[in-house]
């Protein structure tokens, strides 16, 4: 079955520690996405790439760092430089990109205590 | 920059009762998608419109895009239990190329009562 997935699901770090969230597609899409989710807002853009060797930031990138070496791989880094790095992490994909159904991974929640 | 409103943020019914989520936003869209996220998942793409006025239909769901393209709306008839979850719009800006962005809504989180 083509999807994707994030791993691992639930992750616990100390402050100050960097972190990497894994994002694996099998759908042959070019376009990967980052978002953040915290309680009770919506999606906000972190990272994204149009195409291997290639991302750009979106509207929160501060405080993470990407890689896009394969077309169906796009890891997250989260960075001790990130202040509130707690949240609700979803990677997404587009067949190209901005066209048509965004699809999501399952998510991966990140608790810093 | 672009944004997009959605209201209300949150919307507790009976089972049975009907439901309406807004958004509205800040410039001319070229289309708009709406996503359904339950409690404890990921969002899951719905539906998305593209014409000026456009009505689409899924069984209880009725989906419209505003004549001037800057709003929608998601209604549903008849409430059920398994419409639980987060309702969010996500539109895309009228100019822009590969690049023009998905802009989230902040999402209304829908509670039905049995």
């Amino acid at each position: 079955d083509g999807g994707i997935t994030q791993s691992p699901k639930y992750l616990f770090r100390k402050e100050g520690q960097n972190v990497t969230l894994s994002c694996e597609q099998n759908l042959n899409h070019d376009a990967m996405y980052w978002y953040r989710q915290d309680p009770g807002q919506g999606l906000r853009l972190i990272y994204y790439s149009q195409i291997v060797n290639d991302f750009q930031k979106g509207d929160i990138a501060e405080g993470y760092s990407v890689s896009r070496e394969k077309k169906e791989s796009f890891p997250l880094t989260v960075t001790s430089a990130q202040k509130n790095p707690t949240a609700f992490y979803l990677c997404a994909s587009h067949r190209a990109a901005n066209t048509g159904e965004l699809f999501f991974g399952e998510g991966s929640r990140l608790t810093v205590l | 920059g672009q944004q997009v409103m959605q209201i209300p943020q949150y919307q507790h019914v009976q089972e049975g009762e009907d439901f309406t989520t807004y958004c509205n936003s800040s410039t001319t869209l070229s289309n708009i998608q709406w996503y359904k996220q339950r409690p404890g998942g990921h969002p899951v793409f719905l539906i998305q419109l593209v014409k000026s006025g456009e009505v689409k239909k899924q069984k209880r769901l009725t989906f419209q895009f505003g004549e001037a393209k800057k709003n929608s709306s998601l209604h549903i008839t008849a409430t059920q239990t398994t419409d639980v979850g987060t309702y969010f719009c996500a539109g895309q800006g009228l100019y822009g190329g590969a690049t023009n962005k998905l802009i989230f809504g902040t999402g209304t989180l829908l509670a039905v009562q049995p």
